[in-house]
């Protein structure tokens, strides 16, 4: 199964872009890579996805390498409200229909005032 | 429309008690998860359910059993708790695209 990995800790200045990176070198063709985030230890959230293109909604953007083997996640102004640990996870088809979500230990971002 | 909702929010057990995790999702998904996540760690999958009457292992199966009691309830049992299972429960459901959560149980057992 694909595995993610993403910096421990990142730091940004209130009202910059966040660029928060993973790397995924070994997903499959059909997977698509998820972004999620956690605040505090409220359940996670869920953020954007995405399979080759970039995409684009009203919390974030995702741009995805043509080779697929990392993304970035951006934040493309942040408040001290997007403070939380965003994990990078890629989605794996099971047999039975339904998918696995591999979750690793993600990037704690820290919006500073 | 609450999404999914966990009781119970905390709950502190001794070694060898048993319980019930509670899990209930109003979205008609088919597809649901219990996870457990650790101190400073990610979230790893316990028990997942494909669809109502179904439920497969996960990463972390040992010293759990989970019963799909209907489409929209899906409860998670520690028959005899452990320390090692002192961390926060979540439950999440889905249905072809992104999972929602629940906000969590968290569990300590002494």
């Amino acid at each position: 199964d694909a595995k993610t990995t993403q910096p421990t800790s990142m730091d940004c200045a209130e009202g910059r872009a966040a660029n928060l990176p993973c790397n995924h070198s070994t997903i499959s063709g059909n997977e698509y890579v998820y972004w999620y985030r956690q605040i505090h230890s409220q359940g996670p959230q869920y953020i954007i996805h995405g399979l080759k293109n970039n995409e684009t909604n009203e919390m974030a953007s995702l741009i995805i390498t043509e080779d697929r083997k990392s993304s970035t996640l951006i934040l493309p102004h942040a408040t001290l409200r997007d403070t939380a640990v965003y994990y990078c996870i890629v989605r794996v088809a099971r047999q039975t229909g339904t998918y696995k979500y591999i979750f690793g230990t993600g990037t704690r971002l820290k919006v500073l005032a | 429309n609450a999404g999914v909702t966990q009781t119970p929010k905390f709950q502190v057990l001794k070694t060898g008690q048993s319980m019930t995790l509670q899990c209930a999702q109003d979205m008609n998904h088919n597809s649901m998860y219990w996870y457990r996540q650790d101190p400073g760690m990610g979230l790893r999958l316990i028990y997942y359910s494909a669809s109502e009457g179904t439920t497969d292992k996960g990463e972390v199966p040992n010293g759990y059993n989970v019963s799909r009691l209907n489409k929209r309830e899906f409860s998670l049992r520690l028959e005899s708790a452990a320390p090692s299972q002192t961390s926060v429960y979540f439950c999440a459901s889905s249905e072809i695209g992104e999972q929602y959560f629940g906000p969590g149980t968290r569990l300590t057992v002494t």
